[in-house]
């Protein structure tokens, strides 16, 4: 079954910085890859996600980069504000068959101001 | 938008009891319930998978007699955790899909405390 690793685990940056974070996948079938932004006891909030006919996607300070090849998807925050500190999850499945959602380790990103 | 109603949100049951945590999608036909469980710091773990009408499908490690799912309409899905212990204590989560795939709509989750 699918398998996704997400990297760093805790990642902190100063206010106005940039963030990346990384995710690689083992079922090359799977063709969609959110990213989740989830607060302490909450849902996880959809913030991004990417299919796998893109390499790229963009939406204000955040993008999402995707390289099918090596199975790798990247998070990238620009212009990092305090609100944006959050647990961020990668995910991975195979969308149009109904597939199921699996997901990274998740990183804690803190953006000290 | 989707929304799926979650409920509890938090319980607190006393060991070798059951609980039922129930997940309604609200303006829309769930086919497809997916379950899944978080420990404190950690990533969301996938359960099982539910479609409506059929038997559950659990992931490797989950005990289907200890976590009995029910998909018995296309709006409503049951998780019940039977003979509850301490270890069971974690924010049990759903997320549903319908018909068309569009999208995975999470339920608010519901923090178990088993004492």
């Amino acid at each position: 079954g699918e398998n996704v690793e997400q990297h760093p685990s805790t990642l902190s940056v100063q206010e106005g910085d940039s963030a990346v974070i990384k995710c690689t996948y083992s079922d090359s079938a799977s063709n969609y890859f959110p990213w989740y932004k989830q607060e302490l006891g909450k849902r996880p909030q959809l913030i991004i996600d990417i299919r796998s006919n893109v390499g790229e996607k963009k939406d204000q300070r955040i993008a999402v980069t995707l390289n099918k090849t090596a199975k790798h998807f990247s998070l990238h925050i620009t212009e990092t504000q305090p609100e944006d500190s959050a647990v961020y999850f990668c995910a991975a499945s195979l969308y149009n068959q109904g597939g199921k959602l699996i997901f990274g380790q998740g990183t804690e990103l803190s953006v000290k101001p | 938008g989707a929304v799926v109603s979650q409920h509890p949100s938090r319980v607190i049951c006393k060991s070798g009891t059951s609980v039922k945590i129930e997940c309604r999608s609200l303006d829309f036909q769930a086919t497809t319930m997916f379950w899944y469980r978080q420990f404190p710091k950690q990533s969301l773990m996938l359960m099982a998978t539910s479609n409506e009408g059929s038997k559950a499908t659990y992931e490797q490690g989950v005990e289907k007699d200890k976590f009995l799912i029910n998909h018995a309409s296309l709006t409503l899905s049951t998780l019940t955790v039977t003979s509850a212990h301490p270890e069971d204590s974690s924010f049990y989560i759903c997320s549903a899909r319908d018909s068309l795939g569009a999208g995975y709509t999470f339920g608010s989750g519901t923090r178990l405390t088993v004492v």
